[in-house]
Formats: structure tokens, sequence, C-alpha cells
């Protein structure tokens, strides 16, 4: 079974709209933690925002907010006011295992998203 | 900015010669990892280090080799270079924190021709 799926390969939305970016995962691990990374058409990798397991809120940064469901194991990732500058591709990704240390990272194939003007 | 350089971030290089990839953070960070992207499959682990002198495979780890002589350098190195290891290579790094995080450098596009 797929660890992390993301079933949304391309998505659009409206400058300023909200869009919202699926995200499941499949893991028996009780301690693991949930990342969305964000790739423009330049290709750098950037980190957005993290959330583990045990936490109870929804992590924010910014305009950007996880939308943890635990017993449905999914982890949404929330852009608030598209902007132009969020057209890119968003990996969904999840670190299973111990706790620190080495981390076992399995990230999905992604979800391309373009903002409208 | 984790302070994560890689060098070359562009190579062309030709089907049986060796190839070395060069990663470098300025961070300190225990933990550096290697991964290919390649389109539908996302990220995948080559090879990953937890300390000097201390690697171990990831899951896409035949006919990559990785060495870390310094806390700041992690190289991979392509023995024999294949057309199938044209991808794009991004080094990652971590402080084996409990709520870690890979902080990604910008890249390396290699095609073997």
């Amino acid at each position: 079974a797929q660890k992390i799926t993301q079933t949304q390969p391309g998505m659009f939305v409206q400058e300023k709209e909200a869009v919202t970016l699926d995200c499941t995962y499949d893991t028996s691990d009780q301690s693991y933690g949930l990342f969305w990374y964000k790739q423009p058409s330049s290709g750098e990798m950037i980190f957005l925002i993290y959330q583990g397991s045990y936490d109870e809120q929804n992590a924010t940064e910014g305009r950007y907010s996880l939308n943890f469901q635990k017993a449905r194991k999914s982890a949404n990732l929330v852009i608030s006011a598209s902007q132009l500058g969020d057209s890119a591709m968003y990996f969904c990704a999840m670190r299973e295992g111990v706790s620190g240390g080495y981390q076992k990272v399995t990230f999905g194939t992604g979800t391309k998203l373009q903002v409208i003007p | 900015d984790a302070g994560i350089t890689q060098s070359p971030r562009h190579k062309v290089t030709e089907t049986g010669t060796p190839v070395t990839l060069r990663c470098h953070q300025t961070e300190n960070h225990r933990y550096m990892y290697w991964y290919r992207q390649d389109p539908g499959h996302g990220l995948r682990l080559i090879h990953y280090s937890y300390g000097v002198k201390d690697t171990d495979k990831g899951e896409v780890s035949d006919g990559y080799s990785v060495s870390r002589s310094k806390t700041e350098d992690f190289l991979l190195t392509l023995e024999s270079a294949t057309s199938s290891q044209t991808s794009v290579y991004f080094c990652a790094i971590s402080q084996g924190i409990s709520t870690d995080t890979q902080y990604f450098g910008p890249g390396t596009r290699l095609t073997v021709l």
C-alpha cells in the first residue's frame, strides 16, 4: 500500500481564494510526523509546515495550515488567500519510526497547483 | 536558508563514466541524506548518513555509493553512470531531534547520455 497518497495530480485555484491539497497516509506507528514541502518551477524544495502525531492542534504557518484528521489518516494542506507565487508542486511527506535520530521519510508524488489571476 | 550547497548544479555525462556529487552544509547537522526525484515517484532515498563515516542504504541504493569524511560534506558517487540514473538529486540535512525537519539543498540535475 502507498504510504503517502496525493490523489490530485493537478489543481487550479483563483487568486485570493483558499485551496485544499489532499494527503492521506498509512502507518501503524503511534509516533510519526507529517510535512508539506513546496517546489516552485525553479526546483528547490521548501519546507512549509509540520504536524506531529501527538499534536492536538492543527499546525499553522502564516497562510498555510495543516488540517490533521488522525482517525481518517489525512493531513490536508490549506492555503488561504492564494497568491500567484503559490503556483508550484506541493509534496506531502511522512516521518515514521524512531522519534529523533534517523527518520525514514516517505514522500507523495505531489500535486501541481496553478493559481489563476 | 538552511546553509546547504550542492555541486555541480548541472552535469551531463556519458554512460559508463564515474560521477561524484557533493553536498556541503554549514549547519553542523548530524544527519545528511541523498534523494533522487523522478516524475511520478516523488523523492526516493538513496543513502543517508548519521555521522562521520556512518552511512546506510535507502530504498534505491543500487548503483550508488556515498562517503562522509567530514561532518559538513556528504558525497554521492555513481561508479559507472547509466541512463536510468538521469534524475534530479537532492541532498537534505536534519538535526535528529524529535520534531525533526529535513531541509533540502538546491538540487543537481544529472543527465546521463
